[in-house]
C-alpha cells in the first residue's frame, strides 16, 4: 500500500480483556517497528521484526504483550488482561532494508476503562 | 539508554532561528530524527550516519558529532508549519533499532 495502516483507529475495551492490534506495512518494507507514546510523552520502543523474525523484543512490558509478523507482511500486537496503564497511542513503522528513516502509521489509540 | 533532548520546549518568532540537541550516553552508529504534530504520527526528516554521510528530504539540517555523543537539528528562517514536536532517535549499533529521546516542543508564532 501507499503508506502504513493501522487498525482499529480507536479501540476502547474493559479491563481483563484481550485486544489485538494490526499493522499493515508499506509493501517491501522488510523492517516492522511496534512502539507505544503515552499521552504527552516519547516513543517507546516495544519490539521489531526483520522479515518474520524478532531479533529484539527487550521492549515488551510484561508477558501481556506479544507480536507476530507473518508472510513478512502484516504483524499483529496482542495485550492479554489489558490494565489501565495499558492506555496509550500504539505506533507502527516500517522501513526498508538497510538504514532508512521509518515511515509510521497513524497508529491505534487503545482506552481501557 | 534514552538520549536527552534540549531544550525541552522552544517558542519562535517566525523567520527566527532554532537548535535542537540529542544527547547519548553510548556510541552512537545513526541518529534519526522526527516531527510529530499534535494527534498525528511522526514524520520523518534526516538519518545522519556515522561516517558523516545525511539522507533526508526538508530543508532543514543536522549535524553529527560522534565523539561527543551528539546531533544537533537546526531549523533557520523557521516557518509556522514547523511548529509541533521534534523526536531524535539513536541507534547504538548496526540495527534497525532506534531509541527515541524525550522530545522538544517548538511552536513558532507569526
Amino acid at each position: 500500500g501507499a503508506g502504513v495502516s493501522q487498525s482499529p483507529s480507536n479501540k476502547v475495551t474493559e479491563k481483563g480483556k484481550d485486544v489485538e492490534l494490526r499493522c499493515d506495512p508499506i509493501s517491501g518494507h522488510t523492517a516492522l517497528y511496534w512502539y507505544r507514546q503515552r499521552l504527552g510523552q516519547g516513543l517507546e520502543f516495544l519490539i521489531y521484526f526483520q522479515g518474520n523474525s524478532a531479533p529484539d523484543k527487550s521492549g515488551l512490558p510484561s508477558d501481556r504483550f506479544s507480536a507476530e509478523r507473518t508472510g513478512e507482511s502484516v504483524s499483529t500486537l496482542t495485550i492479554q488482561r489489558t490494565q489501565q496503564e495499558d492506555s496509550a497511542v500504539y505506533l507502527c513503522a516500517s522501513s526498508p532494508e538497510g538504514v532508512y528513516g521509518y515511515t509510521f502509521g497513524s497508529g491505534t489509540r487503545l482506552t481501557v476503562v | 539508554q534514552q538520549p536527552v533532548q534540549s531544550p525541552q520546549a522552544v517558542i519562535l518568532r517566525e523567520g527566527e532561528d532554532a537548535v535542537i540537541n540529542c544527547s547519548s550516553s553510548k556510541a552512537l552508529y545513526s541518529v534519526h530524527w522526527y516531527r510529530q504534530k499534535h494527534g498525528e504520527a511522526p514524520v520523518f526528516l534526516m538519518i545522519l550516519l556515522k561516517g558523516g554521510e545525511q539522507k533526508g528530504h526538508e530543508k532543514i539540517s543536522a549535524s553529527f558529532n560522534e565523539k561527543k555523543q551528539q546531533s544537533s537539528l537546526y531549523l533557520t528562517a523557521s516557518q509556522l508549519s514547523y511548529s509541533g514536536t521534534y523526536f531524535c532517535g539513536t541507534s547504538t549499533s548496526g540495527t534497525y533499532k532506534y531509541i527515541f529521546g524525550t522530545g522538544t516542543r517548538l511552536k513558532v508564532l507569526a
